[in-house]
């Protein structure tokens, strides 16, 4: 079964150091999402890929963060400082074709703890 | 605006008994709603969706949920839990009259199946 695959799994970092999260969505999915996920909430969209253009980044803090999907296939998202505040799960979904009734489907998400 | 509410933090439920985890949302048209299943430091894996159609939906590992409009609801359940079914469940709206197709997620509900 075709997984979305995320790395690295865990990330440590002390704060003012810049981080980069990597993401490879299920073969074929021209959709991809980037999500944060504080302990004890539900995760919360930060950005959305249609290929390689961004849907929607309204939530996107882009004075530290930034993302890409050069080629529409991976995506790379980056926290440039990192902040104490940013520890949470980075989790990367992807969906077939952004339909709005597509489902999403997620890594396993990378742990980022910033010290 | 676009909202889930999942009212219990904590399920406790013994192994072989009937579970029921509650979802409630709120959107100004017809919802698209989904749960999703988050087992220790991973991703989200998709249970079921409702879009469209029959009121009861099935989904994976015995799993289903019945939406109900007018109170404006939409509980997951499952006959007989298992031990296995212990996790943190999360709740998932979608207001397809909005552009961007991102998820609104509540804040989970703990389960825990006793032996």
């Amino acid at each position: 079964e075709a997984e979305v695959a995320q790395s690295p799994r865990y990330k440590i970092t002390e704060k003012s150091q810049a981080v980069a999260f990597w993401c490879d969505p299920i073969s074929g999915h021209a959709t991809l999402y980037w999500y944060r996920q504080i302990l004890g909430q539900g995760p919360e969209l930060l950005v959305q890929f249609q290929d390689e253009s961004v849907v929607d980044d309204s939530q996107l803090p882009k004075d530290r963060f930034s993302a890409e999907r050069l080629k529409g296939v991976d995506s790379t998202l980056k926290i440039q400082p990192a902040e104490l505040g940013d520890s949470a799960m980075y989790l990367c979904a992807s969906s077939l074709d952004g339909a709005n009734t597509d489902t999403q489907y997620f890594g396993p998400g990378t742990r980022l703890t910033v010290l | 605006a676009q909202s889930v509410a999942q009212p219990e933090d904590q399920v406790n439920v013994a192994e072989g008994n009937p579970l029921t985890v509650k979802c409630t949302y709120s959107v100004s048209g017809n919802p698209y709603l989904f749960w999703y299943v988050q087992y220790p430091n991973r991703g989200l894996q998709f249970l079921l969706k409702y879009i469209t159609g029959d009121n009861l939906v099935k989904g994976s590992y015995g799993f289903e949920a019945e939406f109900n409009k007018s109170q404006t609801s939409f509980h997951l359940k499952k006959p007989s839990a298992l031990v296995s079914d212990s996790a943190l469940y999360f709740c998932a709206v979608r207001d397809p009259r909005v552009g961007a197709n991102n998820l609104f997620f509540g804040t989970g509900t703990r389960l825990t199946v006793i032996p």
